[in-house]
Formats: structure tokens, C-alpha cells, sequence
């Protein structure tokens, strides 16, 4: 079956720590994004992608990181420079011009600090 | 100004009834609008889209649009438990959905 796989489902954060959070996808889907939900809030854009080797910020970035090296993976890095990282993060991807009608979600991390 | 804004929440209606969800949206050239539901700790699913200025009816789910108010809004009729859920309002912004910060319905039986 075709879809978006993120792992893990939960994941801790040790004050100061680098964490990577995965998002792999056999849609053949060329725009990836990621997103952050904090509670009782809607989605916040923090990368997105287009093409493989190519990413753009979105509108929470500082604090985040990302690479495309292959078109299935779009991995989220949130650095220790993220003061404030509890959040329950989406990975989506959809065809490029296709946001929105055809955008497809992972099931969500949920990253938590110790 | 946020780019979406949804009325406040919570909103409790009781089974039966109809749900009425409100949102805004600031740039004025948008022309694709969404309305995603979200269960606790889970992803959204889409739920509606509509493009043009008028009503979209699917099932008991009726979206309105209404370009020159930059206003959409979404009825649900008939409402039933299973609805209760976060609505999330979405707008196409440069190949980028912006969400507004949704609004929870609960359905009282």
C-alpha cells in the first residue's frame, strides 16, 4: 500500500540534544513538507520541499533542519537550538500544484523533552 | 494578521443539530480552500474543498465560499458523535497550505 511512513511514533529530547525525526513516502510524490501542532493549535509550516536537493523554510524554521537527498525522504532534524520543542509534528507530501486536494499526512510524531 | 482565522472554540451541539464553522483568510488572491477534520493525536483528513464562490454540498458536510468577503465556512448537518473533532480551516498560499488554528466540535448525545 501506498503512503507515508513517520518514525517514531514518540520520541524524548535530552536538553541540548540533536533529534531526527524520519519521513519516508512510496507515493512518488515530489513536494514533502513538515509541520508542527501545538496543542489546540493548527499546523505550523517548518520546511518544505519541491525537488529532490532543494528545501525551502517555511514559517517556524529557526531551530529545524532538513534534507532531501532522495525523493522517498525527508528527514527532520530538531536541533538543540529549538528551545521549545514539544509538539506534535506532520510529515505530508503531495504532487507539486497539488497542495491541498491531494496532500497526504503521516501519523505524527510526538517529540517531548525530559 | 494571521493568514487563516477560524471562530473560537469549543463548540458543543447536540446530535441532530447543525455545526456552523467560520473562517477568514487574509490574502485576497487565494483561490483554493479545504476543510480538514482532526481526531485527538492523530494526522487530518480532508474533508471538503471548493474553489468557486457559492455552496459545495457533500453528504451531510455543506462548504461556503465567499471570495470578495474572503470568508469560507463549513456546515455540518445532521450532526452525530462521530463529528466530534477538530476542524481545520486550510488556504493555498504559494503551493503552501496555511491552517488556521482549528475549532473543536463536540456532538452531545
Amino acid at each position: 500500500d501506498g503512503g507515508i511512513t513517520q518514525s517514531p511514533k514518540y520520541l524524548f529530547r535530552k536538553e541540548g540534544q540533536n533529534v531526527t525525526l524520519s519521513c519516508e513516502q512510496n507515493l512518488n510524490h515530489d513536494a514533502m513538507y513538515w509541520y508542527r501542532q501545538d496543542p489546540g493549535q493548527g499546523l505550523r509550516l517548518i520546511y518544505y520541499s519541491q525537488i529532490v536537493n532543494d528545501f525551502q523554510k517555511g514559517d517556524i524554521a529557526e531551530g529545524y533542519s532538513v534534507s532531501r537527498e532522495k525523493k522517498e525522504s525527508f528527514p527532520l532534524t530538531v536541533t538543540s537550538a529549538q528551545k521549545n520543542p514539544t509538539a506534535f509534528y506532520l510529515c505530508a507530501s503531495s504532487i507539486v500544484g497539488q497542495t491541498g486536494e491531494k496532500l497526504f499526512f503521516g501519523s505524527g510524531t510526538q517529540l517531548s523533552v525530559l | 494578521q494571521k493568514e487563516v482565522e477560524q471562530n473560537s472554540g469549543p463548540l458543543s451541539v447536540p446530535e441532530g443539530a447543525i455545526a456552523s464553522l467560520n473562517c477568514t483568510y487574509s490574502d485576497r488572491g487565494s483561490q483554493s480552500f479545504f476543510w480538514y477534520r482532526q481526531y485527538s493525536g492523530k494526522s487530518p483528513e480532508l474533508i471538503m474543498s471548493i474553489y468557486s464562490n457559492g455552496d459545495k454540498e457533500d453528504g451531510r458536510f455543506t462548504a461556503q465560499l465567499n471570495k470578495a468577503s474572503q470568508y469560507v465556512s463549513l456546515l455540518i448537518r445532521d450532526s452525530q458523535p462521530s463529528d466530534s473533532a477538530t476542524y481545520l480551516c486550510a488556504v493555498v498560499n504559494d503551493y503552501k497550505l496555511s491552517f488556521g488554528a482549528g475549532t473543536t466540535v463536540t456532538v452531545r448525545a
